[in-house]
């Protein structure tokens, strides 16, 4: 069965470092999402992509953060100078249609702790 | 813009017992609503879905049916099994945005033998 994949599965950086969350979504998708889970918190929507373009996203998704689908498969997430509190689960999720009518995919996220 | 709350956990129950994990929600129209699962270490799965008003959706023997006059979608099984330990998320579009998924703060199950 296709699934989403995301490495690394868990990732220990230190403040003002740069991080980059890479994802494989399912190869016949065309929406791409970011979400992110801090710990015994709610999930939360980060960022949207369609077409090679931000399609829509969150105040959680300010100027630190940028996505790039950088070939055919992969879909990155990067954080420039990471803080405390984006230590969290990153989920990758793609989906064939638009969420309101189809469902979102996830993979099994990355886990990001910042020291 | 659209929201769900749900019911505060942890829920513990014994095998065979029956389970309900309330869900209401706030939204501008009718949009679809979701549950989704996640087992131990592994990333969210859609249980179940439905699509509009007075629609039930089930899978695994997990139903929610969609109801607008209590603004409700409260999932249900009728015997657990230990394997259904796992939190599981209400959630519905946000507004008119694409893509956008609410989530209620999920509900932890423990399913004791």
């Amino acid at each position: 069965e296709p699934e989403v994949t995301q490495t690394p599965s868990h990732q220990v950086t230190q403040m003002g470092q740069e991080v980059i969350l890479r994802c494989v979504p399912i190869s016949n998708h065309l929406y791409f999402y970011w979400y992110r889970q801090i710990l015994g918190q709610k999930v939360e929507f980060l960022v949207s992509f369609y077409n090679n373009e931000i399609s829509e996203k969150s105040e959680i998704f300010d100027d630190q953060f940028s996505v790039e689908r950088p070939d055919g498969s992969n879909f990155t997430l990067k954080i420039r100078s990471t803080k405390l509190e984006d230590s969290a689960m990153y989920f990758c999720a793609s989906s064939e249609e638009i969420v309101a009518i189809g469902e979102l995919f996830f993979g099994e996220g990355s886990r990001l702790t910042v020291l | 813009g659209n929201s769900v709350t749900q019911m505060e956990g942890p829920v513990t129950l014994s095998e065979e017992a029956f389970l309900t994990i309330n869900c209401t929600y706030t939204a501008t129209g009718y949009p679809s609503l979701f549950w989704y699962v996640q087992y131990p270490g592994e990333g969210l799965q859609l249980l179940l879905k439905a699509t509009k008003a007075d629609d039930k959706g089930s899978n695994k023997g997990f139903e929610a049916t969609y109801r607008k006059e209590t603004t409700s979608f409260h999932l249900e099984k009728g015997s657990v099994q230990v394997s259904d330990s796992a939190v599981y998320f209400c959630a519905l579009p946000r507004g008119s945005t694409l893509g956008r998924l609410y989530f209620g703060r999920g509900t932890q199950l423990t399913v004791w033998p």
